[in-house]
């Protein structure tokens, strides 16, 4: 079955260290994934999206994630976080069945401390 | 939250009793959708619209019905035969590039709906 799993339900971290949220995948075919991070009682809002190409994607807000294709993996990194980063953060995958629907990780919620 | 506006922000609905949501989007995108969003489960498919007129069940349709009249707009109705209804909905939608497999999606506010 195509899946996205994200192993961590919170992440804490002190303001100014890297922070990394963790995403593995299953899919049969190419991987289109994607991160989106969701404020409190707010809509998801797109961070960043792998299609093809360089492993190394950069996005909004000073986010990046990494491609791996050998570990099945999407892990969404920021160099030095912020408190204003605290949210819940989705991982999710493009797959075709029946048409073209995104399946989306539990959820990870990242809390950074000043 | 873009150009998809979802409304009413809250919802309370009594058992038995049918409720709509709204949703309106201005980005000129042909497919929408709804999804439900329950703590620690992420996001679920309800139902999605690639085309006016045309609607395909996702993966938790029973106890809901949508209709797409309009590009423009995606109601969603919760009926009485969802047993369950305490959620936050989420509307989306998105303009498919290169078949559908790489879009994004862009998503309204949200309504939270209570059974009371």
């Amino acid at each position: 079955a195509q899946s996205v799993a994200q192993p961590e339900d919170q992440v804490n971290v002190a303001e100014g260290n890297p922070l990394t949220v963790k995403c593995t995948y299953s899919v049969s075919g190419n991987p289109y994934l994607f991160w989106y991070v969701q404020y409190p009682n707010r809509g998801l809002q797109f961070l960043l999206k792998y299609i093809t190409g360089d492993n190394l994607v950069k996005g909004s807000y000073g986010f990046e994630a990494e491609f791996n294709k050998s570990q099945t993996s999407f892990h969404l990194k920021k160099p030095s976080a912020l408190v204003s980063d605290s949210a819940l953060y989705f991982c999710a995958v493009r797959v075709l069945t029946g048409g073209f629907k995104t399946i989306f990780g539990a959820g990870t919620r990242l809390f950074v401390k000043a | 939250d873009g150009g998809i506006t979802q409304s009413p922000k809250y919802l309370f609905r009594k058992e038995g009793q049918n409720v709509t949501l709204s949703c309106e989007q201005n980005l000129n995108h042909d497919a929408m959708y709804w999804y439900r969003q329950d703590p620690g489960q992420g996001l679920r498919l309800i139902y999605y619209s690639q085309i006016v007129n045309d609607f395909q069940k996702g993966d938790i349709a029973e106890g809901y019905s949508v209709s797409r009249e309009k590009k423009e707009s995606f109601p969603l109705t919760v009926t009485s035969a969802q047993k369950n209804p305490t959620a936050f909905y989420l509307c989306a939608s998105s303009s498919p590039v290169a078949g559908g497999s790489t879009d994004t999606q862009y998503f309204g506010p949200g309504t939270r709906l209570t059974v009371l």
